[in-house]
């Protein structure tokens, strides 16, 4: 298997300007996270998707932050306009059923290293 | 304050040395994950953990689970250059349905030659 497969690996981008992260899911797995990770706060989830619906999106910043999950294969996390706050390494990952739940595990992409200069 | 707490913060030993890496829930815990990562990679499973005083095996690595005291604990046997990276740990600790896995901060973890 692929793995959960994400791009860009690298973004770098000027304030203001808007960014697109995307990711591709293993086959077949049902849940979607996006994390956040940065040295003050640690993994942070942002938002995470159940058969392509939003469940919880408690986590995702302010309104600047989106996230769409239009089929079973692929989601977008969109920040618009981009500050430089918003520094952070982006995880996608996936699982099949509710970790901890059914003891599934959750497999993390290689994350997208964002920069906003 | 962070719902999961992770000791120590950085730790730096010499290879063939054994080594204690701890997680602390403020919560019940359902369910503790730890993963390894290394720079600029993602987040590699190590192991799960659901029940009270369960313990697992990976190689050089052993993790076990206090259920009570709410914490978990990693330790690294004879510990390798390979073993570098920063440790991780996850918790579901909400319960219910409103499912959220938890990380902590990290554990970076440098190993001497």
């Amino acid at each position: 298997d692929a793995g959960v497969i994400q791009s860009p690996r690298h973004e770098v981008t000027e304030m203001g300007q808007e960014v697109t992260l995307r990711c591709k899911p293993i086959s077949g797995h049902d849940y979607l996270f996006w994390y956040r990770q940065t040295m003050m706060r640690g993994l942070e989830l942002l938002i995470y998707f159940n058969n392509n619906v939003p469940i919880d999106d408690s986590g995702m910043p302010e309104d600047r932050f989106s996230a769409k999950m239009p089929n079973a294969s692929f989601s977008t996390l969109k920040i618009q306009p981009s500050e430089p706050r918003d520094s952070a390494v982006y995880f996608c990952a996936s699982s099949f059923g509710l970790m901890g739940r059914a003891g599934n595990t959750i497999y993390f992409g290689e994350g997208s290293w964002l920069t906003v200069v | 304050s962070q719902e999961l707490e992770q000791s120590p913060q950085s730790l730096i030993v010499q290879e063939g040395k054994n080594l204690t890496i701890n997680c602390t829930s403020s919560k019940t815990l359902y369910g503790l994950y730890w993963y390894k990562q290394k720079y600029g990679e993602g987040l590699i499973f190590l192991m799960m953990l659901q029940k009270g005083g369960e313990e697992k095996s990976h190689e050089k690595i052993t993790a076990k689970l206090d259920e009570k005291k709410q914490q978990s604990s990693l330790h690294i046997t004879a510990s390798q250059p390979s073993h570098a990276g920063i440790y991780l740990c996850g918790a579901d600790i909400r319960g219910g349905s409103n499912y959220k896995l938890t990380f902590g901060k990290g554990t970076l973890l440098t190993v001497n030659p």
